[in-house]
């Protein structure tokens, strides 16, 4: 059974700091997706990012980016320029290729402070 | 294009009843997934449907129980309610293209059940 661990449940930064959120994944698949969605209060969850685990490449949405370490099974987010829309829980999650089984971690409160 | 919409959003029962979810997918997409979230538990797999079969269920007694239309709309019904059922249900739906494997969830806004 895959699990999913974000060892900060919350964190606060200024506007236009940049901040990263962690995410470790335990796992025996090889081949695999990783998600960071966020929720802000209205409670619509929203993709952020997603990176395939095949590819090396970490992926890069605008302000988003990632850093995959596949060996160490690490998967942070940084949110460069950080801006006060970007207040919500943040959760990391993984899907088996193939499947449309999302695993969750705990989820990170993000507060970006004006 | 009309995002994946439920309803109702919010709903009060009390404790043996039971209740009914409906999640409107994206046109298009025929999968269907439901999500418990709880400030004790996070987000749990509830199931997924596609093509009206279920094809993955989580670990979660026989009480839950759902099921998908042709039209790939999904209801899911919790009977005989508990406490403890008292929680955000997000549904999501997604192309399912298990080919290629690539698979993104989009989620509805969510339906608040509170049981009393």
């Amino acid at each position: 059974a895959q699990t999913v661990t974000q060892s900060q449940p919350e964190m606060s930064v200024q506007e236009a700091e940049t901040v990263t959120l962690s995410c470790t994944y335990d796992t025996s698949e090889n081949n695999y997706y990783l998600f960071w969605y966020k929720q802000p209060p209205s409670r619509q969850m929203i993709l952020v990012i997603r990176q395939e685990a095949y590819k090396q490449q970490n992926a890069t949405e605008n302000r988003f980016s990632v850093n995959f370490q596949k060996a160490a099974k690490s998967f942070s987010l940084k949110i460069s320029d950080s801006q006060l829309g970007d207040t919500a829980m943040y959760f990391c999650a993984f899907m088996k290729w193939g499947a449309q089984k999302l695993v969750f971690g705990q989820g990170t409160r993000l507060t970006i402070n004006p | 294009k009309a995002g994946v919409t439920q309803t109702p959003r919010y709903l009060i029962k009390t404790r043996g009843q039971q209740v009914t979810l409906s999640c409107s997918p994206i046109s298009g997409h025929r999968s269907v997934s439901w999500y418990q979230q709880t400030p004790g538990q996070g987000l749990q797999f509830l199931f997924e449907y596609f093509s009206e079969t279920q094809r993955n269920k989580g670990n979660f007694p026989g009480r839950f129980s759902g099921r998908q239309f042709s039209n790939s709309r999904s209801e899911m019904n919790v009977s005989t309610l508990e406490l403890g059922d008292s929680a955000l249900y997000l549904c999501a739906s997604s192309l399912s293209d298990s080919i290629s494997g690539a698979n993104v969830l989009t989620f509805g806004a969510g339906s608040r059940l509170t049981v009393l």
